[in-house]
């Protein structure tokens, strides 16, 4: 089946410095790629809708010049946590738009900011 | 806005009972429903959609549009079926999903 790549799974970062996480589709293109955002116990939130060559879409409230977000090709999209501190902690997910319009997860990964 | 309920947090049933999970959805237009399931340590994957109407791992779901749910289920449970359970929605035109809270399915011996 169609697999989807995230890296770093886990990274620990200082309180304002940047941290950017990849998303790649191994053995499919994908036009529009997702990212999520997963507190504990919680559901996963989309934060925004990456769209290949363009702009991507950010949910209300995600603030885009914090959580920017590159997809400069069909098979990579980029989040980058700009200036992060304690409170972006989190898991984020990255998703992979396949044919038939199924989304493909990837692993993961757990920002840790100190 | 669209919405989608899992009223249970933990669903514990013992091997061999049928399962239930609980899906409700509030969206005006014409939605597609997803279950997709996350096993012990590993990612999230889809379990089965609406629109394909099929059976996977024993697992069924029908989209019931005058009670807006899509209640998973299964008649016998199995060990190995214990994961975290989390129903979708994707509005007609727009290919992000909203997902409900999750259910975490425990089947015991």
């Amino acid at each position: 089946g169609a697999v989807v790549s995230q890296h770093p799974s886990w990274v620990i970062c200082k309180s304002g410095t940047s941290v950017k996480i990849e998303c790649r589709s191994l053995d499919f293109q994908a036009t529009t790629m997702f990212w999520y955002r997963q507190f504990p116990k919680q559901s996963l939130m989309l934060m925004a809708t990456s769209n290949e060559g363009s702009k991507a879409t950010y949910e209300q409230g995600v603030e885009k010049d914090k959580f920017l977000i590159n997809h400069a090709s069909l098979t990579l999209s980029t989040l980058t946590v700009t200036s992060a501190h304690p409170e972006d902690s989190s898991f984020y997910i990255c998703s992979a738009r396949g044919t038939g319009g199924i989304q493909y997860f990837g692993a993961g990964t757990r920002l840790s900011v100190l | 806005a669209q919405r989608v309920t899992q009223p249970e947090k933990l669903l514990s049933v013992f091997k061999g009972a049928p399962v239930e999970l609980k899906c409700n959805y509030s969206y005006s237009g014409s939605p597609e429903l997803f279950w997709y399931v996350q096993y012990s340590r590993q990612r999230l994957q889809l379990l089965l959609r609406h629109i394909s109407r099929e059976s996977i791992k024993g697992f069924t779901a029908d989209l019931n549009k005058g009670e807006t749910s899509f209640h998973l289920k299964k008649p016998f449970a199995q060990e190995e079926d214990s994961a975290m359970y989390y129903c979708a929605l994707s509005e007609s035109g727009r290919r992000a999903l909203t997902f409900g809270s999750g259910t975490r399915l425990q089947v015991q011996p």
